[in-house]
């Protein structure tokens, strides 16, 4: 398994900022991804997050919006860009193992509110 | 197109007891992997188990069993002894060969009673 952290765990912002979120895991994946989950709803993939390459998003989410990194093999962060309370979700990292049944482990989440 | 199916929005069941939550699946893909997830209120996603479409055996991880059916396209998670520390959402998820992102149900709310 892999060890994910998430900062901030929640988060209240003002419509029209941005936020930043940092995701970390205790060894070095190939795969992560970051995925959002809206009130009441399930998880749906934003992006892969490549390393040392732009992120490849999914229908629906576009690189303005939602900028990314991925600047080692460890680490990554999704930025969600001039936010609206449809934003409000709670955003998810996640990576791939590799070896075994290349299972996916989420981090803690992050509840963004936005106001 | 892949698509996961949870018809049951929500379950109760009596701690102790067994419980099986449903899951279809629709994948012309003869390589894929099932997922089940367990979410509590904190938000976070708990890996549970994993079934691989060309795996010969029912996975089993503990108190969590998947059945797996292949013709009939699902993969029925079954909680063995129900525990108060179980009642949150559940997600089944798939994964196709080829693609690395999970395809999520909609999930299913599960509460144990005491």
């Amino acid at each position: 398994s892999a060890v994910i952290s998430q900062k901030p765990s929640r988060d209240i912002c003002q419509r029209g900022t941005s936020l930043t979120i940092q995701c970390q895991v205790d060894s070095q994946v190939t795969m992560m991804f970051w995925y959002r989950q809206q009130p009441g709803q399930s998880l749906t993939l934003i992006a892969t997050a490549n390393q040392g390459s732009e992120a490849t998003y999914e229908s629906g989410f576009v690189i303005d919006k939602f900028p990314i990194s991925r600047p080692n093999l460890t680490f990554s962060t999704l930025t969600v860009s001039n936010m609206s309370p449809e934003d409000s979700s709670i955003y998810l990292c996640s990576v791939q193992t590799e070896g075994g049944h290349n299972e996916q482990f989420f981090g803690p989440g992050t509840r963004l509110t936005v106001l | 197109a892949q698509k996961i199916t949870q018809t049951q929005p929500g379950m109760f069941v009596q701690e102790k007891e067994a419980v099986t939550l449903d899951c279809t699946y629709d994948t012309s893909d003869p390589s894929y992997g099932l997922f089940w997830y367990k979410q509590p209120s904190s938000g976070e996603m708990i890996f549970l188990i994993y079934q691989g479409s060309y795996d010969q055996q029912n996975a089993t991880e503990g108190r969590y069993s998947l059945n797996f059916q292949k013709a009939r396209k699902s993969a029925n998670l079954v909680i063995s002894a129900s525990q108060l520390g179980d009642s949150a959402m559940y997600f089944c998820a798939m994964r196709v060969s080829g693609f690395q992102k999970l395809v999520f149900g909609t999930g299913t709310r599960l509460l144990v009673s005491p």
